[in-house]
Parts: C-alpha cells; structure tokens; sequence
C-alpha cells in the first residue's frame, strides 16, 4: 500500500492569505495529481505531474500553482485565497506503468473566511 | 456529453441484495478501468481494477464491454459496511490522467 501524506487536514484561513498545501510520498511514485472536490461532489483533477520539473494543469481550471522539485513532494500553493477556494483538495500519486492504479492521500479540508 | 458517466443512484437495497453498477465512457482509447469506492468526507480507495476478461474479488465482480464502452460492478450479499460512493475511473492514454465519473451512492439498510 503506497504511503501519501498531506498536511495539514484541516485548515482554517482568511481572505488573502498565502496558503501551501504540502502532500508527499514515499513509494517513489513518479505520477502526482491534486484533485478538488466539493462535499457530495465529484473529483476534479486541477494539477497533475509525471516527474520532476514537469507540472501540467488539469481539467479543472485553478488559481492553483504546483511545482515538482523533488519526487517524493508535490506541494500546491495559493497566492491569495479566497472564500471560492473552499474546497477538499486530495493529493494522489501512482507509478508509471500502464493500469497502475492512484493511492490517495486523505485530504486537506480548506475553509477560507 | 461527460467523458464517464454514472448513474448517481442514490441505490437503497436491503442486505443480502446484489446490486449492480453500470458506467460508460467516451474515449474509445481508453486503457485502463477501475472501480475506486469513497466514504462520506473520505478520500477514495482502490476497490478493484477492471480487466478485458473480467475478475472477481470475493463479492464483487467487474466487466469491461469494449465494444460497448462500459463497465460494471457486481455486488452479490450486500453488507451495511458495503454503503459508500462507488466510483467509475478511466485512464486515457491521450491525456495521460485519470477521469473519475461523479459516483453512484449505494445504501445498503437492515
């Protein structure tokens, strides 16, 4: 079982702030994703990576940005937040074998004021 | 037209029931299929991954119709535990990502 981890799970936050969402693993997976979703809602994919230095932006259109420096991290930031990013965002990663299935990490809840 | 589609359900069956869960998808490139389930206000989990000639594990069994472009999740003596969101995955190998469908809740009750 693939180990992913995101911190911090719960954030509470104001209008404006600079928020980074940490998320990395340790099974030398070289696929990362960050998905969105909404409470009853279905995943978006918003960010996505296949190693490092590659970032490629997903479905979903983001005020996100993500950077891949190391394998193991995948941190997504955001500049300046605001209440419509009140979201769950769930970080995910896979190896690169065709059929290779996503392990999630458990999520951060981000409630924005 | 979504690229995966379910029915949202949501499913109410009593336990012991099967049940039964179709999903279709559009890119006929398509490559790879899985059924992930997901707890309310969890993150999703592998259920099972979905092969051409079709597997089992334990109580569940998946189908892949090629040529119809769905598949399907079978769920024989439902359990209360078996109550969750049960997501439809689809890998295209002309985005290189994986495109979940919305999910069809199942309630299983006593």
């Amino acid at each position: 079982e693939a180990d992913i981890y995101q911190t911090p799970r719960y954030l509470v936050i104001g209008t404006g702030k600079k928020i980074t969402l940490e998320c990395s693993q340790t099974m030398g997976h070289d696929k990362m994703y960050w998905y969105q979703q909404d409470p009853g809602m279905e995943l978006h994919l918003i960010h996505y990576s296949y190693g490092v230095n590659s970032t490629e932006k997903g479905d979903l259109s983001s005020e996100s940005t993500v950077s891949r420096i190391r394998t193991e991290h995948f941190p997504l930031t955001l500049e300046s937040a605001r209440p419509s990013h009140t979201s769950q965002y769930l970080c995910a990663s896979s190896s690169f074998g065709v059929g290779s299935p996503l392990h999630f990490g458990n999520g951060t809840r981000l409630t924005v004021t | 037209r979504k690229e995966v589609e379910q029915d949202p359900g949501p499913f109410n069956v009593p336990e012991g029931a099967t049940v039964a869960f179709n999903c279709t998808y559009s890119n006929s490139a398509s490559q790879s299929f899985f059924w992930y389930r997901q707890d309310c206000r969890k993150e999703p989990k592998l259920l099972m991954s979905v092969y051409s000639s079709g597997n089992e594990d334990g109580r569940f069994t998946a189908q892949l119709n090629r040529a119809s472009q769905y598949i399907s999740l079978l769920i024989r003596d439902s359990k209360l535990s078996d109550s969750a969101t049960y997501l439809c995955v689809v890998m295209d190998t002309g985005r290189r990502a994986l495109t979940f469908g919305s999910g069809t809740r199942l309630q299983v009750q006593p």
